[in-house]
């Protein structure tokens, strides 16, 4: 059983549309990770968070510890949104423990 | 400042044959991870280093093993190589040891025929 889930698994949407990737996790952690894998397999962490809500641009994430949930909120969507976004638990060391991606395909 | 660089990029290697791939961290990064995606099995934890130790391991079989210099570059091997080995292998470094962003590299993608 993967120890951190994602939903949903593809979404389409159409530019400027506001979009919600929900992450749950099992495990207690040092913190929460968000990253952005666009084709070609380069990733980009977008966030690294232990409580609250942190803001990006038009990225928000928040985390809910009690509940073991992550959002992550992209608003005013764009094309170059378009990538598989991927939420990772950290047991500490970066011993990441991965979602299996959300892959977001957002059109014109 | 120069981001992480993996080499080499590419690598195409026969089944029982070993392998070594190469994580160059952001200058000042001490802490280097190694990670393996594969299609079936998505991203998986390879290991940590911290200043030449490792400080923890994932549940991948012996035949992976890495190790860290005192420049903080890293190597990852994989040794008697199987099909099941093909897979983009990914590294990241980051400031300290789990409370700092990660900074991934492009990525080394192997294939075992």
């Amino acid at each position: 059983k993967n120890e951190v889930e994602q939903s949903p698994q593809n979404l389409t949407a159409q530019e400027g549309e506001f979009i919600t990737i929900n992450c749950s996790y099992s495990v207690g952690i040092s913190a929460l990770h968000w990253l952005q894998q666009h084709p070609g397999g380069g990733i980009v962490s977008l966030f690294m968070l232990s409580s609250g809500k942190k803001k990006h641009g038009r990225l928000i994430a928040t985390i809910n510890i009690q509940e073991k949930h992550s959002s992550l909120h992209i608003t005013a969507s764009h094309p170059r949104d378009s990538a598989v976004y991927i939420c990772a638990d950290s047991g500490g060391y970066n011993k990441l423990i991965f979602g299996a991606g959300t892959r977001l395909a957002v059109h014109p | 400042k120069a981001g992480v660089t993996q080499t080499p990029r590419y690598l195409i290697k026969t089944r029982g044959q070993q392998v070594t791939l190469s994580c160059s961290p952001i200058s000042g990064h001490r802490s280097v991870s190694w990670y393996q995606q594969t299609p079936g099995q998505g991203l998986q934890f390879l290991f940590e280093y911290f200043s030449e130790t490792q400080r923890n391991k994932g549940n991948f079989p012996g035949r992976f093993s890495g190790r860290q210099f005192s420049n903080s570059r890293s190597e990852m091997n994989v040794s008697t190589l199987e099909l099941g080995d093909s897979a983009l292998y990914l590294c990241a470094s980051s400031l300290s040891n789990g409370y700092s962003p990660l900074h991934f590299g492009n990525g080394t993608r192997l294939t075992v025929t």
